[in-house]
């Protein structure tokens, strides 16, 4: 079974504080992805990354960055929190190659901004 | 651009009852996979199924049915004879291609609707 591990299920920080939530996964995947998801909206895609070191912005990618420095991880930074980037933040990964394979998704990091 | 529409935001039951699950889309590719995904309460997402464009055969698994009409962009999800274990927020997604005519996967999702199981 695939399994996709995020860093924390619950963080609160602060305003103005430099936000860094972890993705791993263990299926050697090559697509790796970062949602937020709100209510009412859905999720929405902030990065995704096809390769290590390879980036791509989503729909919502303002206020974040990304890095893939290793395959099984992919780490999402705020790089400056505000209290719109409160949220539940969910990764995933799929294999990568001739896409539109499933995802598989981690538990989800909700995310609090004071 | 690409969109799907879950027009329903919640949905009660009484356990037992079948109930459908609407998903609507748009997109202008005619090479398209859609997708549907259970969030339980635990919040992770579930993959449930996928249907290439070209493949319009339903598809039956247990107490889950799909029907995709592509003459109504419509991916109908339905619960036969639903269990409390059924409630959850079901998403609808849509994968597109970039603008270069590669696929990542990536996925543009519904608003999700909210399906409560009553015993």
């Amino acid at each position: 079974d695939v399994k996709v591990t995020q860093s924390s299920r619950y963080l609160v920080k602060r305003t103005g504080e430099k936000v860094f939530l972890e993705c791993v996964q263990d299926m050697d995947h090559e697509n790796m992805f970062w949602y937020r998801q709100d209510p009412g909206l859905g999720l929405r895609l902030i990065y995704f990354s096809y390769d290590v070191k390879m980036k791509e912005k989503g729909d919502i990618p303002e206020g974040y960055s990304v890095s893939r420095e290793k395959k099984e991880r992919f780490s999402l930074i705020l790089e400056s929190a505000s209290t719109n980037q409160t949220s539940m933040y969910l990764c995933a990964s799929a294999i990568g190659g001739v896409g539109n394979q499933p995802q598989h998704f981690g538990d989800g990091t909700r995310l609090s901004i004071l | 651009a690409q969109k799907v529409t879950q027009a329903q935001t919640e949905i009660s039951v009484v356990e037992k009852e079948d109930v459908t699950l609407d998903c609507v889309y748009e997109t202008r590719d005619t090479t398209y996979y859609l997708f549907w995904y259970k969030q339980p309460p635990s919040g992770e997402l579930v993959f449930l199924i996928r249907r290439n464009s070209f493949d319009e055969q339903n598809e039956i698994s247990g107490r889950y049915s799909w029907n995709f009409q592509k003459s109504t962009s419509s991916f109908n999800f339905t619960i036969t004879a639903s269990q409390v274990v059924d409630s959850a927020v079901y998403f609808c997604a849509l994968s597109e291609r970039t603008a270069g005519g590669t696929s990542y996967g990536k996925l543009t999702f519904g608003q999700g609707t909210i399906l409560t199981v009553h015993p």
